[in-house]
């Protein structure tokens, strides 16, 4: 089955810096690659995705970019504030398959 | 509005009882999903279903059920609770029947002691 591995586990950025995670995948069919965003004792929810036939795609500070021949794909945030510290999860997930498989988690500290 | 709800938020219950988590989903989507999140796992799959009466294993199935006997509810049993466990488990349901967004109920949180 998919495996997905995301780094590093933990991040902290001072504010206005950029953050970069990453992620690497094992299944070469797997074309959906979601990022959720989980506040401390909240629900995780959805960001930004993309899909296979796209390299890149942005919404405002956030964007994320697919290598579909290196099997990695990595979410970009720029000008980082206080209120992106969370932790992020990507996803990956392929045609016939609607149930995703989660990397472990980056947990992102912006100091102000 | 529509949304997608968990019971209990918190449960507490001895080893080796039988425990049952429930979710529903007021979207009409046709696929639902239990995970359990643990520090350093991130969300593991335990059960998924795409529609009434369809259920489907996940990676951490193992002392775990669930039934679907309509669009909105998915329960997850523990049949014989362990310490193992001792998690916190997120329901998420998504519509249609390609890759779209999947929507988050708050969770529960369970301790097995």
């Amino acid at each position: 089955g998919e495996n997905v591995e995301q780094h590093p586990s933990t991040l902290s950025v001072q504010e206005g810096d950029s953050a970069v995670i990453k992620c690497t995948y094992s299944d070469s069919a797997s074309n959906y690659f979601p990022w959720y965003k989980q506040e401390l004792g909240k629900r995780p929810q959805l960001i930004i995705d993309i899909r296979s036939n796209v390299g890149e795609k942005k919404d405002q500070r956030i964007a994320v970019t697919l290598n579909k021949t290196a099997k990695h794909f990595s979410l970009h945030i720029t000008e980082t504030q206080p209120e992106d510290s969370a932790v992020y999860f990507c996803a990956a997930s392929r045609t016939g398959r609607r149930a995703l498989t989660f990397g472990s988690g980056t947990r992102l500290q912006v100091q102000p | 509005d529509a949304e997608i709800t968990q019971s209990p938020r918190h449960k507490i219950t001895e080893t080796g009882r039988q425990v049952t988590l429930a979710c529903h989903q007021t979207w009409n989507h046709n696929n639902m999903f239990w995970y359990r999140q643990d520090l350093g796992h991130g969300l593991r799959l335990i059960h998924y279903s795409y529609g009434v009466q369809d259920t489907n294993k996940g990676e951490v199935s193992d002392g775990y059920s669930v039934s679907r006997s309509n669009t909105e509810d998915l329960p997850l049993t523990l049949e014989s609770a362990a310490s193992s466990q001792t998690s916190v488990y997120f329901c998420a349901s998504s519509e249609g029947q390609g890759n779209t967004e999947a929507f988050f109920g708050q969770g529960t949180r369970l301790t097995v002691v």
